[in-house]
């Protein structure tokens, strides 16, 4: 099983601020197989980013991804207040799909 | 408008099983495969199975093996999540997503079931 680590626990930011977080991999996972989420308190999470690099639809373009092989990051250019909630990252290319333990963005 | 709509809340003795269903509306049913993932308390996403809703293929968690079985019933476009031999540590918020096929991301997902399991 590929366990997946995102760095850090949590994020304080303000809004307008860059935000970036982390999640490595205990294995290599291809890109095409990494995916980002957002959830916030009380609902489901919501795709962000799949395929490392590729904005699911309706997505902001103030969400990127990047990264290969075990070390992939979501940036997010300039937070808006909407924005601070918590994101995962998930691998699907290998089974089980597993999913990073989160990092909470708030509010500084 | 593509939706994903759950069964109500449930609370459950140890033991017991329980059943948790997925209405899907706005996409063809059988084109997609359908994923359960459960989130415990303060816990991460844990995936648990899916289901190919067109050919019926299935496959679960090694974590779950024994215990999950998930089924489909094209004609209501609705999946079937059923965890039996409940432990208090079975509760947790119970989500289906869909994916384009097992290898894909969850870009729909369903609002959760909230699963209690308490003596």
């Amino acid at each position: 099983e590929i366990v997946l680590t995102q760095s850090p626990g949590t994020l304080s930011l303000s809004p307008g601020e860059r935000a970036t977080l982390s999640c490595r991999a205990s294995q290599s996972v291809s890109s095409t197989y990494l995916a980002w989420y957002q959830q916030k308190p009380g609902q489901a999470p919501r795709l962000l980013i799949y395929g490392a690099f590729s904005r699911a639809t309706g997505i902001p373009d103030r969400f990127s991804g990047s990264g290969s092989g075990t070390d992939f990051t979501l940036t997010i250019s300039r937070l808006e207040p909407e924005d601070f909630a918590v994101y995962y990252c998930q691998q699907y290319g290998s089974s089980p799909a597993t999913f990073g333990q989160g990092t909470k963005l708030e509010i500084k | 408008q593509v939706h994903l709509v759950q069964s109500g809340a449930e609370v459950k003795k140890p033991g017991a099983s329980v059943k948790v269903s997925c209405k899907a509306s706005g996409y063809t049913f059988t084109g997609y495969t359908l994923h359960w993932v459960r989130q415990a308390p303060g816990q991460r996403l844990e995936w648990m199975g899916w289901i190919n809703a067109g050919n019926g293929n299935i496959e679960y968690s090694q974590s779950f093996q024994g215990r999950v079985t998930i089924t489909r019933d094209t004609s209501a476009t609705t999946a079937h999540m059923e965890l039996s031999r409940l432990r208090s540590e079975d509760t947790a918020v119970y989500y289906c997503a869909s994916s384009g096929n097992a290898q894909a991301a969850f870009d729909i997902w369903g609002q959760g079931t909230m699963v209690t399991v308490s003596s």
